[in-house]
């Protein structure tokens, strides 16, 4: 049982090039979300999906897409890299609202040059 | 405009202290807020609330919400330096939207 994994943990892109995140859960949890952290300003929701096939917009989605095609993937693209997406992305999943816990991953160091 | 905040922002204290932090929220369809505690990787979770006035207890930590006031508090008791961490407070929302504050960044000195 992994949890919650992010592939991959670092990555170093030029402005302008495009990448895909990759968050896989294997707890069969329908609520998946995107986090970024920068220092200072805790956790920002870029997107969740309460089930596959669906998809929310958070509290900074511009400049990010997802997508839910499986019930235990949620992948989180950048179409074309920013200096101010320079970030660490922290991946998340919870069961239903009876769970009380949301399990993160391990974080995606993001730096854009 | 949904918001949480978290005061103070940072704290340092010395071993042995007993710290208070708060979250305070204002968003709608509120339905429990949560703690976590982040150490230089991925927040681990504390605390969820649900109810007012009940107080969770875990070891040298506590934590209860107050729904009248909008607001939370975390406290920890006889700290530790492995209490230094920052602290995330987050309202999970119906429908599961679930965001956090800015965070307390806690440094306990020996």
């Amino acid at each position: 049982n992994a949890g919650v994994t992010q592939t991959p943990k670092f990555r170093v892109l030029k402005t302008g090039q495009s990448m895909t995140l990759l968050c896989a859960q294997d707890m069969n949890h329908e609520y998946m979300y995107w986090y970024r952290q920068d220092p200072g300003m805790g956790l920002r929701l870029i997107h969740y999906s309460v089930g596959e096939g669906t998809t929310a917009k958070g509290e900074v989605p511009d400049g990010y897409n997802v997508s839910r095609l499986k019930k235990q993937n949620f992948l989180l693209g950048l179409e074309s890299a920013a200096p101010s997406q320079t970030s660490v992305y922290f991946c998340a999943s919870r069961r239903r609202p009876a769970s009380y816990e949301q399990y993160f991953g391990p974080g995606t160091r993001l730096t854009v040059t | 405009e949904d918001k949480v905040v978290q005061s103070p922002l940072s704290l340092v204290v010395h071993e042995g202290d007993t710290v208070t932090l708060n979250c305070s929220y204002e968003v709608t369809n509120f339905r429990s807020l949560l703690w976590y505690k982040q150490e230089k990787k991925a927040p681990t979770f504390l605390f969820m609330l649900t109810s007012s006035g009940i107080e969770k207890k875990s070891g040298r930590l506590s934590s209860i919400l107050d729904k009248k006031e909008l607001s939370s508090i975390l406290n920890i008791t006889a700290t530790q330096t492995g209490d230094s961490a920052i602290y995330l407070c987050g309202p999970w929302y119906q429908g599961g939207k679930l965001i956090f504050g800015q965070g307390t960044e806690l440094s306990v000195k020996p």
